[in-house]
């Protein structure tokens, strides 16, 4: 079975700090990665996404992620975040074939001004 | 458009009692899915629709637990005789049945009693 690990479930920074948050996953096959973000009070919403190609992904609000298929690893970065940044992100992965995407646990990221 | 609705958006019941809840997927969208987000458990799987074919019930917990879908649209996520281990987030997700990326409803706060 896909399953996906998060590190460090609560991360706080402040305003310009740069962030990177980890995620792993266990499949050998074809996957789709996914991240997405959970703002305070509103529903999960897709940050970017990778099937194939180019593994570094541009997101919206200047995220981005790079997959390393030899490290089974998708990190998402963002060089300089912003108090509205503060929220849950959760990585995710659906293997070819799959029905389901496996999320991760989720890491609340709180950015102080 | 319209994105994924769902409710009620708050569910307070007792334990014992049944409870319904229902997803208006994207117009269009042939694939639909219900997950569950519990603090200490994240986002679970719980039922996924495609098209026609048979729905893939695999991440059920119980036989409390059961969902259909009607005409290909709407889908309703019946629990029976709730148990306090039932309270989460419930969350529909719809796509479009040729790529994986799903879009989430804001979800169903279902607190049992």
């Amino acid at each position: 079975a896909q399953s996906v690990s998060q590190h460090n479930h609560h991360v706080i920074l402040s305003e310009a700090a740069s962030l990177e948050l980890g995620c792993n996953y266990s499949y050998g096959g074809t996957v789709n990665l996914f991240w997405y973000v959970q703002y305070p009070g509103q529903h999960l919403q897709l940050l970017l996404k990778y099937f194939s190609g180019d593994p570094l992904v541009k997101g919206i609000k200047g995220f981005e992620a790079e997959f390393i298929k030899s490290k089974f690893s998708f990190n998402l970065r963002k060089p300089s975040v912003q108090w509205s940044d503060t929220a849950e992100y959760f990585c995710a992965v659906i293997s070819y074939g799959n029905n389901r995407l496996a999320f991760g646990k989720g890491n609340q990221v709180v950015v102080i001004p | 458009g319209a994105g994924v609705s769902q409710s009620p958006s708050n569910k307070v019941t007792e334990k014992g009692k049944d409870v319904e809840l229902r997803c208006d997927p994207i117009s269009g969208h042939t694939a639909l899915y219900w997950y569950r987000q519990s603090l200490g458990q994240g986002l679970e799987f719980l039922i996924y629709f495609q098209g026609n074919s048979a729905p893939d019930k695999s991440g059920l917990p119980s036989d409390r637990f059961s969902a259909e879908r009607t005409g290909g649209s709407v889908s309703t996520l019946t629990i029976q005789r709730t148990q306090q281990e039932d309270s989460a987030v419930y969350l529909c997700a719809s796509s479009d049945g040729t790529r994986y990326e799903q879009y989430f409803g804001p979800g169903t706060r279902l607190t049992v009693t």
